[in-house]
């Protein structure tokens, strides 16, 4: 039963440096979303899709793109590393309706 | 516009203290959910409880207890006898209505030490 799964888990970036964070779930959720937390400041969310083919701005969008191509992944991409997107992302899916959100493990990104 | 604010921002007890961490929250939805998440050392998100903003009964799972007040706008979770495994950061929530896509808003989360 595995949930939510994030890929890689650890992850060092030179400034310029472009990756993609996957996220898969196994649970047949419409909502998707990507977090990222920061000290003192919570989570704050990134991107966010309701379906398959369909993506959405969160709170701080600039410097990541998204794409959720198969309803059961959900994709983070960051062209050109910045050493301000240090930080702990999280992915989450979740049912329609007012469910609870299940989330990935992280992935620990540093960007030097 | 959608908010959550912990003040506490790192709280230190000592085993079997009751422990209180607040939660207070803005919306303009009327219909809304509150959640309690906890994050240990390892790092994951445990989700604990969920809340709809027209279920303002208190409920207690335990050692644990959550007491909800539309009045106040506060969502507090209260932990009895604390534990050293309770040692983590706590998040509170919030979740509008289905036209906010349910998009979830969070504190910046206390961290609960708890000594031995």
């Amino acid at each position: 039963n595995a949930g939510v799964t994030q890929t890689p888990k650890f992850r060092v970036l030179k400034t310029g440096q472009s990756m993609t964070l996957l996220c898969a779930q196994d649970m047949n959720h419409e909502y998707m979303y990507w977090y990222r937390q920061d000290p003192g400041m919570g989570l704050r969310l990134i991107h966010y899709s309701v379906g398959e083919g369909t993506t959405a701005k969160g709170e701080v969008p600039d410097g990541y793109n998204v794409s959720r191509l198969k309803k059961q992944n959900f994709l983070l991409g960051l062209e050109s590393a910045a050493p301000s997107q240090t930080s702990v992302y999280f992915c989450a899916s979740k049912t329609t309706g007012n469910t609870e959100a299940f989330f990935g493990q992280g992935t620990r990104l540093t960007v030097v | 516009a959608q908010k959550v604010t912990q003040a506490q921002t790192e709280i230190s007890v000592v085993e079997k203290e009751d422990v209180t961490l607040d939660c207070v929250y803005e919306t303009r939805d009327t219909t809304y959910y509150l959640f309690w998440y906890k994050q240990p050392p390892s790092g994951e998100l445990v989700f604990l409880i969920r809340r709809n903003s027209f279920d303002e009964q208190n409920e207690i799972s335990g050692r644990y207890s959550w007491n909800f007040q539309k009045s106040t706008s506060s969502f507090n979770f209260t932990i009895t006898a604390s534990q050293v495994v309770d040692s983590a950061v706590y998040f509170c929530a919030l979740s509008g209505s289905i036209y906010n896509f349910n998009k979830f808003y969070f504190g910046s989360g206390t961290k609960l030490n708890v000594k031995p």
